[in-house]
């Protein structure tokens, strides 16, 4: 069965520190995986998708179909990406699967 | 940019009263969703609706819950005899092409937060 997981609830870094999220996931076809943000009292919104290879707010997010992963990072946290953030795959129905989300804080 | 909105934003309602949950999709999406988070818990989907019928459903959507699109905008969640563990955030969502495309993908609205008493 497919599957999201996120090892960590919580990552605290300071400004200007480098950070990765991390996301491993489960999956017996070929998959599609997008990391979502949820800003405080915002919806969810998408942040990028693995097919685009683009770089969205200095993030980045590469697929290792080896290692199964697609951690998200960006060289330098900024107090504005204190948010909760979310990998998602999506499955042969076209519908998300989503892992239990990590909330990132960047402390000044 | 247009955005999917959901009513109401919060429902209070007792156990085993009905609910209905709305949603307006973004006017040309033709695939709609509706997932739910528990709280503290991660977000599930619940069913995928097209061309009027349920494409996909989980196992969470059972014979209590039921969808429907009543008319060209609205989207809705019924849930037939609520229970205590109903209590979660449920967000609609819709896309335009089902995630055929690689430039779409679901735009979710801002949730509705149902407590159960």
């Amino acid at each position: 069965a497919q599957r999201v997981t996120q090892p960590e609830k919580l990552l605290s870094v300071f400004k200007g520190a480098p950070v990765e999220l991390k996301c491993n996931y489960s999956y017996s076809g070929s998959p599609e995986l997008f990391w979502y943000v949820q800003y405080s009292r915002q919806r969810l919104q998408l942040l990028l998708r693995h097919i685009s290879r683009e770089s969205i707010k200095g993030f980045t997010a590469d697929l290792n179909k080896g290692e199964t992963s697609f951690h998200l990072k960006k060289p330098f946290a900024q107090e504005e990406d204190s948010a909760m953030y979310y990998c998602a795959l999506m499955d042969y129905g076209q519908n998300f699967v989503f892992g239990p989300g990590t909330r990132l804080s960047v402390l000044p | 940019e247009p955005e999917v909105t959901q009513t109401p934003s919060h429902q209070v309602t007792q156990m085993g009263q009905e609910v209905i949950l709305r949603c307006v999709p973004i006017s040309n999406h033709l695939y709609f969703y509706w997932y739910r988070q528990i709280l503290g818990q991660k977000v599930e989907f619940l069913v995928s609706f097209y061309n009027n019928e349920i494409s996909e459903k989980s196992e969470i959507f059972d014979d209590q819950f039921s969808v429907e699109r009543p008319d060209g905008s609205n989207f809705t969640l019924k849930i037939r005899s609520t229970k205590l563990e109903d209590s979660a955030m449920y967000f609609c969502a819709s896309s335009y092409s089902g995630g055929f495309s690689s430039t779409d993908t679901q735009y979710f609205g801002p949730g509705t937060r149902l407590t159960v008493l």
